[in-house]
């Protein structure tokens, strides 16, 4: 059974950071492409960011790019996102999700939630 | 970036009775190496989404053949046969053809 098991989220200020972490199994991660996507009520699903399987290559949407990391070790079958310069608009529900990059990911974790609030 | 609409964004609907839901993108999802990247996600409540079709028409492994998917170019839907309780939720198509990879809205299934 594949699991992806988020952490990390909480309530940070403006201005702050925040650093989200996803353990995966079930998976052969190391050729698994990686994803986080976000969801919230104002801009429903957005994806963050992506990472190639052996990590050489990323992808960040633009309001996220400059602010944010998307980092994997495959020895650890972790995959983890830096996240600086934290702003209102940021808080979501963040999903760590793989495979299947331009179809779409095969697999979703069950979030992690952040809120970026004073 | 590529624009998804969706519609109707809600589709109350009969059990057993067909369903059918529009999604349209701003610029053709024909990539380059041939293939079209529409997917389409169904999030039921409190659940994380799960892919139900990918590239138009495949359905994914343990989704009910009663979901299937067609189009082309910048006009797609997904349609289910039978709506039964299950289905409830909502259904989002999104774009892997240009990046940023871009969802829709999302239509709201419920039962009447």
């Amino acid at each position: 059974e594949v699991q992806l098991v988020e952490s990390g989220g909480g309530l940070v200020q403006p201005g702050g950071s925040l650093r989200l972490s996803c353990v995966a199994s079930g998976i052969t991660f190391s050729k698994t492409m990686m994803s986080w996507v976000r969801q919230s009520p104002g801009r429903g699903l957005e994806w963050v960011s992506g990472i190639s399987d052996s990590g050489g290559s990323t992808y960040y949407a633009d309001s996220v790019k400059g602010r944010f990391t998307i980092s994997r070790d495959n020895s650890k079958n972790t995959l983890d996102l830096q996240m600086n310069s934290l702003r209102a608009e940021d808080t979501a529900i963040y999903y760590c999700a793989g495979g299947g990059f331009n179809s779409g990911p095969d697999y979703w974790g069950q979030g992690t939630r952040v809120t970026v609030s004073s | 970036d590529v624009v998804m609409t969706q519609s109707p964004l809600s589709l109350p609907v009969t059990l057993g009775q067909p369903a059918s839901i529009s999604c349209r993108s701003s610029q053709s999802l024909v990539h380059s190496n041939g293939n079209t990247y529409l997917n389409w996600f169904q999030q039921r409540p409190g659940q994380s989404p799960r892919r139900l079709i990918y590239r138009v028409s495949n359905r994914d492994s343990g989704v009910p053949d009663r979901f299937s998917g067609s189009g082309s170019g910048t006009d797609f839907t997904l349609q289910i046969s039978r709506v039964e309780a299950e289905d409830v939720g909502v259904y989002y198509c999104m774009q892997g053809t240009h990046w940023p990879f871009t969802f829709g809205p999302g239509t709201k299934v419920d039962i009447k």
